[in-house]
């Protein structure tokens, strides 16, 4: 079975240009997480896709950051304009859905964004 | 927002060694989940506790989810090399919305052989 695929694996940009994060979960999985690690830190949650739906968005800095996962399948999470605090590293994962609720989330390898 | 400390932060331990870490919260969690992440990788779970005063083994790990469900444990046995890495401590609460998952803040262990 896949894992979970992001890209691009790194980004370099400086601040104030866009950037775009690709994310395509595990084929079946209707749950996806988009979390951002600062270095030294733990991962922290962004944002929580139920299929389509947005279930969880409190953590998302709106101003700058967006995503979307149009068709329940992949997302793509975007930062415009982009400030040096950003730089971090994007984890995408993904659960099924369950009726008695999953806990494991599968985890990406992340895409390393540096803003110079 | 909930904040789950780890400690140690770091350690650097000889290989066979037994090797022991926890995670403490101010809030109670429903699920409390032990992740490893290598290097440019995401984390791996290794062990899931679901209620208070749980023990629960993979292998060489042994974790146990605190009879308070503020604090959790994670046992290593006999280590070895590929065990280095970082260990996250997360705790789950269950919302209207879906499993919130909270990360600790780490514990890099170093393992020399």
């Amino acid at each position: 079975e896949a894992g979970v695929a992001q890209s691009p694996r790194y980004k370099i940009i400086e601040k104030r240009q866009s950037v775009a994060f690709w994310c395509n979960p595990i084929s079946g999985h209707a749950t996806l997480y988009w979390y951002q690690q600062i270095l030294g830190q733990g991962p922290k949650l962004l944002i929580q896709f139920q299929n389509n739906g947005v279930v969880d968005d409190s953590q998302l800095p709106k101003d700058r950051f967006s995503a979307e996962r149009l068709k329940g399948v992949d997302s793509t999470l975007k930062i415009q304009p982009a400030k040096l605090e950003d730089s971090a590293v994007y984890l995408c994962a993904s659960t099924p859905l369950t009726a008695g609720g999953l806990y494991e989330q599968f985890f990406g390898p992340g895409t390393r964004l540096t803003v110079l | 927002g909930q904040q789950l400390n780890q400690s140690p932060q770091s350690m650097f331990i000889q290989e066979g060694e037994d090797v022991s870490m926890n995670c403490t919260s101010s809030s109670i969690f429903n699920t409390w989940l032990w992740y490893k992440q290598d290097p440019g990788e995401g984390p791996v779970l290794l062990i899931a506790l679901y209620k208070a005063g749980e023990l629960t083994s993979n292998g060489r790990l042994t974790a146990q989810f605190g009879i308070t469900r503020k604090d959790s444990f994670l046992n290593i046995s006999a280590s070895i090399p590929s065990d280095v890495g970082i260990y996250f401590c997360a705790g789950i609460i269950l919302t209207g919305g879906g499993n919130k998952l909270t990360f600790g803040t780490g514990t890099q262990l170093k393992v020399e052989l």
